[in-house]
């Protein structure tokens, strides 16, 4: 699995929006961009993924660029409750051959959202 | 609901015994794991099993071991072998999509 590089630490601002930035620009062609988020003592908690396309859902926006090396994940109006490590990770879909299934986990980026 | 519980959320034991952590998923899925985290690190794997009675070891299985006889039980027992036994514990599953965990157990070892 590619290697990602988070900044270690981020702010915010209460409504606005947070941009959280990820290189990985080992990807293959066949790894997916998957961000999770931690809150202080609990357990991780998905957030999304892509391939290569923008996604988006009801938690997160994710901006992958065109050669896949980089990609950001957009929180559109952060909360108090944002404040959490976020994690970047990229790997192959659980579907293929020989695939644990398991993470690798870096030390993530830590925002803090502020009032 | 369906989810994954473990128990307790905080565990004391004394230096030297052996320790069993609880996972339990009514998720009804295959794949189970147990990762350790130290304070400001990322998630380490320990042990995963993609189907009942099987398991492999991950990237830090010395001085821990696994059972998976029910595809709903995935305990881990971290042994007196373990040296540095005190981390915060989190199992979780694989849902076809994404990987899912539980609250975590915070172990101490004095």
């Amino acid at each position: 699995d590619a290697k990602t590089t988070q900044p270690p630490s981020m702010d915010c601002a209460e409504g606005r929006a947070a941009n959280l930035p990820c290189n990985h620009s080992t990807i293959s062609g066949n790894e997916y961009v998957y961000w999770y988020r931690q809150i202080h003592s609990q357990g991780p908690q998905y957030i999304i993924h892509g391939l290569k396309n923008n996604e988006t859902n009801e938690m997160a926006s994710l901006i992958i660029t065109e050669d896949r090396k980089s990609s950001t994940l957009i929180l559109p109006h952060a909360t108090l409750r944002d404040t959490a490590v976020y994690y970047c990770i990229v790997r192959v879909a659980h579907a293929h051959s020989g695939n644990t299934g398991k993470l690798i986990f870096g030390q993530g980026t830590t925002l803090q959202v502020k009032p | 609901d369906g989810g994954i519980t473990q128990s307790p959320k905080y565990l004391f034991r004394k230096e030297g015994q052996n320790v069993t952590l609880s996972c339990e998923q009514n998720l009804n899925h295959d794949a189970m794991y147990w990762y350790r985290q130290d304070p400001g690190q990322g998630l380490r794997l320990i042990y995963y099993s993609q189907i009942v009675n099987d398991f492999q070891k991950g990237d830090i299985a010395e001085g821990y071991s696994v059972s998976r006889e029910k595809k709903e039980s995935f305990p881990l027992t971290v042994t007196s072998a373990q040296k540095n036994p005190t981390a915060f514990y989190l199992c979780a599953t694989w849902t076809g999509h994404e990987q899912y965990f539980g609250p975590g157990t915070r172990l101490t070892v004095t």
